[in-house]
């Protein structure tokens, strides 16, 4: 199984800021890595696929990046909206997902 | 845009099986993947499965034993069986398109209980 390790639990920021956050793989998943937001008593909605690719309607201020085993989602100009947790994801060995990132209003 | 919705009982008794379905609306249930995952209470995602669109399935190793996962053409709906339920799979439960969860259903709470 691979386990993806998501860094900092807890990211504590203001509306304007930029936030990072990191996902780290047990081994390597090539380009195969996706990132979720998930709102309280939401589904979780797809933000990048494939390291760096946005998702259908997914805003600019959200991008990825990374390779093999090291990601980050970078969310630039935090608006409001964007306080939630986030998950990475991996599909190249069947999937797994990471323990997520709660991102909060400082 | 692919709208999904889980059905299904929201209370099931320890060592029954789960049947839940996801109806699919703006897409044909034939030329796409399809997933299931499920989150307990305040906790993390769990992937539990998903059929692609030649028929073959994954499942979680953990699960696999107990997982079946299926896809009714006629009714463009895609189903999820999960047997001998313990208290341990109480969660929401998610379908979603694609082989990794493009767009997902609501969700649905599932207890087990007796």
């Amino acid at each position: 199984e691979i386990v993806l390790t998501q860094s900092p639990a807890t990211l504590s920021l203001s509306p304007g800021d930029t936030a990072t956050l990191y996902c780290r793989a047990s081994q390597s998943v090539s380009i195969f890595l996706a990132w979720y937001q998930q709102k309280p008593g939401q589904a979780p909605r797809l933000l990048i696929y494939d390291t760096s690719n946005r998702a259908t309607g997914i805003p600019a201020r959200f991008s990825g990046s990374g390779s093999e085993a090291d990601f980050t989602l970078t969310i630039s100009g935090l608006e409001p909206e964007d306080f939630a947790v986030y998950y990475c994801q991996q599909r190249a060995d069947w999937v797994t997902f990471g323990q997520g990132t709660r991102l909060e209003i400082k | 845009q692919v709208v999904l919705q889980e059905l299904g009982p929201g209370l099931v008794k320890p060592s029954e099986t789960l049947s839940l379905t996801c109806t699919v609306s703006g897409a044909s249930i034939s030329s796409n993947h399809w997933s299931w995952m499920r989150q307990p209470a305040g906790k993390g995602l769990e992937w539990i499965g998903r059929i692609f669109n030649n028929g073959n399935t994954n499942y979680r190793p953990s699960l696999k034993s107990r997982v079946t996962i299926s896809v009714d053409t006629s009714k463009n709906q895609f189903s999820l069986k999960l047997r001998s339920m313990t208290a341990a799979d109480t969660a929401v439960y998610y379908c979603a398109s694609g082989a990794r969860g493009d767009q997902w259903g609501p969700g649905t709470l599932v207890t087990v209980s007796s």
